[in-house]
């Protein structure tokens, strides 16, 4: 069957660095997105991934290894507003996203 | 700068009842999606569009009808709710399989 797997929750300081963990099992793979989340609010956009790597965008980054089913989020200098949940979701072969339950992130000053 | 539009934004229904959400965007995106979204879950497609005039069922479709007449809008129906349908509605739209899709401000739909 199709899988994703992510941490429920995590917590950390204002100021630091965390890494958002994500392994996935699906029917082919066509690349893999993350979005962020605010409680109450739509899923926005934040990465997309499709070649083995890491992809910068400011203070976030989004890692893949295809070999190994896995790709993780890092978010540098956070911020309060960063508190949010994050999902993680991969494309399988017919181009359907398989979407993670989300992790949610809380930020401690 | 409308984006993808979500109508209405709450709704209680009585198990039995029908209705009809609205998903209407102003990017010209071909392709559409209805998902829904329950607590401890991930985001559950229940139908799609690639296209006006074409839709297809998705992972959960079962209770659900949709229809995409027009381009820029994306129709979900219930005919008879159950509680099992309590739940957040999300429409998304995008220009393409591989691009991000554009998330609308939700529907929270309980059924009584």
């Amino acid at each position: 069957g199709q899988n994703i797997d992510q941490p429920t929750e995590m917590t950390a300081t204002e100021g630091a660095i965390v890494q958002i963990n994500c392994t996935y099992q699906t029917s082919g793979f066509n690349g893999l997105f993350w979005y962020q989340q605010h409680a109450g609010e739509a899923p926005t956009f934040l990465s997309y991934n499709v070649l083995d790597g890491l992809e910068e965008k400011g203070r976030f980054s989004s890692f893949l290894s295809r070999s190994k089913g896995y790709s993780y989020l890092l978010l540098k200098e956070l911020q309060m507003k960063d508190s949010a949940s994050y999902l993680c979701a991969a494309m399988d072969s017919n181009y359907q996203l398989i979407w993670g339950a989300g992790t949610k992130l809380i930020i401690k000053p | 700068n409308a984006g993808v539009t979500q109508t209405p934004k709450f709704r209680v229904l009585k198990t039995g009842q029908s209705m009809t959400l609205l998903c209407a965007q102003d990017m010209n995106h071909e392709y559409m999606y209805w998902y829904r979204q329950d607590p401890g879950m991930g985001l559950r497609l229940i139908h799609y569009s690639v296209g006006e005039g074409t839709t297809a069922k998705g992972e959960v479709p079962d209770g659900y009808n949709v229809s995409r007449l027009k381009k820029q809008n994306f129709l979900l129906g219930l005919e008879s709710a159950a509680p099992s349908q309590t739940s957040v509605y999300f429409c998304a739209s995008t220009t393409g399989e591989n691009q991000p899709q554009h998330f609308g401000d939700g529907t929270r739909l309980s059924i009584l």
